[in-house]
């Protein structure tokens, strides 16, 4: 019973980079949502996808892109990556078609630095 | 827009009640969901309520109130392990969670 894992959950890189978070869930969840977590703020959305080949901006998607070719990955890359982008990582999954009144199951998290 | 505010930080003391409160103001309204966050976990799902009210769940409970725009999470007989962050999220108009910052609730022996 994996669930939703996340990899690598520690990653130092450095600025200008391109580094890729990687995402997978088993439960055939249609939504996939990625998030950032920075001291201070809330959960703020990147991306998130309502079904393989299904993408779609967030809140805070500029220098994150996105693909989702399979139901069950949602690998987000950073193509460049800047100090502002220090961050924890969280992915997340849901069930229903209207991904937010559904319960979002979460990943362990990413910890990612950029130096 | 939307906007969600909690307070930051909260101490209570083990075996004692505490209340947690969430204000939010939104275009429309589709529930309201509160998480529970470990120091260095994921975010995990504690209730979602849709209807004014109270909802009971074993020691937490939350309560809804769509008209002022105000929900609570109240936690009971507190123990040492419920010191964690409770975030206070909702649906925008896309029905993509918004989410509170989180407060911080530390429990004292």
């Amino acid at each position: 019973d994996a669930g939703i894992t996340q990899s690598p959950r520690y990653k130092i890189t450095e600025t200008g980079r391109q580094v890729t978070l990687m995402c997978h869930q088993t439960w055939s969840h249609s939504y996939m949502f990625w998030y950032r977590q920075d001291l201070g703020h809330g959960l703020r959305l990147i991306y998130y996808s309502a079904a393989a080949d299904i993408t779609d901006k967030g809140e805070v998607p500029d220098g994150y892109v996105v693909s989702r070719s399979k139901t069950e990955n949602f690998p987000l890359t950073l193509e460049s990556a800047t100090r502002s982008q220090t961050s924890v990582y969280f992915c997340a999954s849901s069930a229903s078609a209207e991904g937010s009144t559904d319960t979002q199951y979460f990943g362990p998290g990413t910890r990612l630095t950029v130096l | 827009g939307q906007n969600i505010d909690q307070p930051t930080e909260m101490t209570a003391t083990e075996g004692a009640i505490v209340q947690i409160n969430c204000t939010y103001q939104t275009s429309g309204f589709n529930g309201l969901f509160w998480y529970q966050q470990h120091a260095g976990e994921a975010p995990t799902f504690l209730s979602y309520n849709v209807l004014d009210g109270l909802e009971e769940k074993g020691r937490f409970s939350s309560f809804l109130s769509r008209s002022k725009g105000y929900s609570y999470l109240l936690l009971k007989e507190l123990q040492m392990k419920d010191s964690a962050s409770y975030l206070c999220a909702v649906p925008d108009s896309n029905y993509q969670l918004i989410w509170g910052a989180g407060t911080k609730l530390i429990i004292k022996p």
